[in-house]
């Protein structure tokens, strides 16, 4: 149980473009999800955390309008980097807190690598 | 926010124990996470500390102390599938969202 899935797992696009990464908990609902964005040999820094039927909370330094948040369900989150530029080439990992479970883990999608040429 | 420091790299011969210290500074703690990431794929949970002591859970343990702002993960009977990075996270000052510490980078060679 507990699976988060990503979509897609990698994805290669031109700078000025826009792309769209989705998130779902596939065996559970998930009342809250996160953004995390990882770049190499570096840790995991949280982007944003989102709420089932509520506007995302967004960390500080992190731009609301060129990171959009979607979570429109119990099992989908949706992140879209906008205007994408190379700077922006990094592993996007979300994950998803189980509501039934009520506790504090965290389950990770398997992440989505975006290379911005 | 959450200070959390951690070695970056370390390396063990299969078959042996390994000992990856962290230490953080936050207030309100909220707990501590173990995660174990391979290259390239996503975190893993290993163990969440929010009392003292030491929790054990198969070949890994991990420990905690509140008042000394320290945990270690251990890693018994190291096998070559174990070399991966271990990721320490804590959540506290008010929110239950962890924070990650760089990572240790484990090497498990023969």
């Amino acid at each position: 149980g507990a699976v988060v899935s990503q979509h897609p797992s990698w994805v290669i696009c031109k700078s000025g473009t826009s792309v769209k990464i989705e998130c779902r908990s596939l065996d559970f609902q998930a009342t809250t999800m996160f953004w995390y964005r990882q770049f190499p040999k570096q840790s995991l820094m949280l982007m944003a955390t989102s709420n089932e039927g509520s506007k995302a909370t967004y960390e500080q330094g992190v731009e609301k309008d060129k990171f959009l948040i979607n979570h429109a369900s119990l099992t989908l989150s949706t992140l879209t980097v906008t205007s994408a530029h190379p700077e922006d080439s990094s592993f996007y990992i979300c994950s998803a807190r189980d509501r039934g479970l009520g506790t504090y883990e965290q389950y990770f999608g398997p992440g989505t690598r975006l290379t911005v040429t | 926010g959450q200070n959390i420091d951690q070695p970056t790299e370390m390396t063990a011969t299969e078959g042996a124990i390994v000992q990856i210290n962290c230490t953080y500074q936050t207030s309100g703690f909220n707990g501590l996470f173990w995660y174990q990431q391979h290259a390239g794929e996503a975190p893993t949970f290993l163990s969440y500390n929010v009392l003292d002591g030491l929790e054990e859970k198969g070949r890994f343990s991990s420990f905690l102390s509140r008042s000394k702002g320290y945990s270690y993960l251990l890693l018994k009977e190291l096998q070559m599938k174990d070399s991966a990075s271990y990721l320490c996270a804590v959540s506290g000052g008010g929110s239950y969202i962890p924070t990650f510490g760089r990572g240790t980078s484990l090497i498990v060679h023969p």
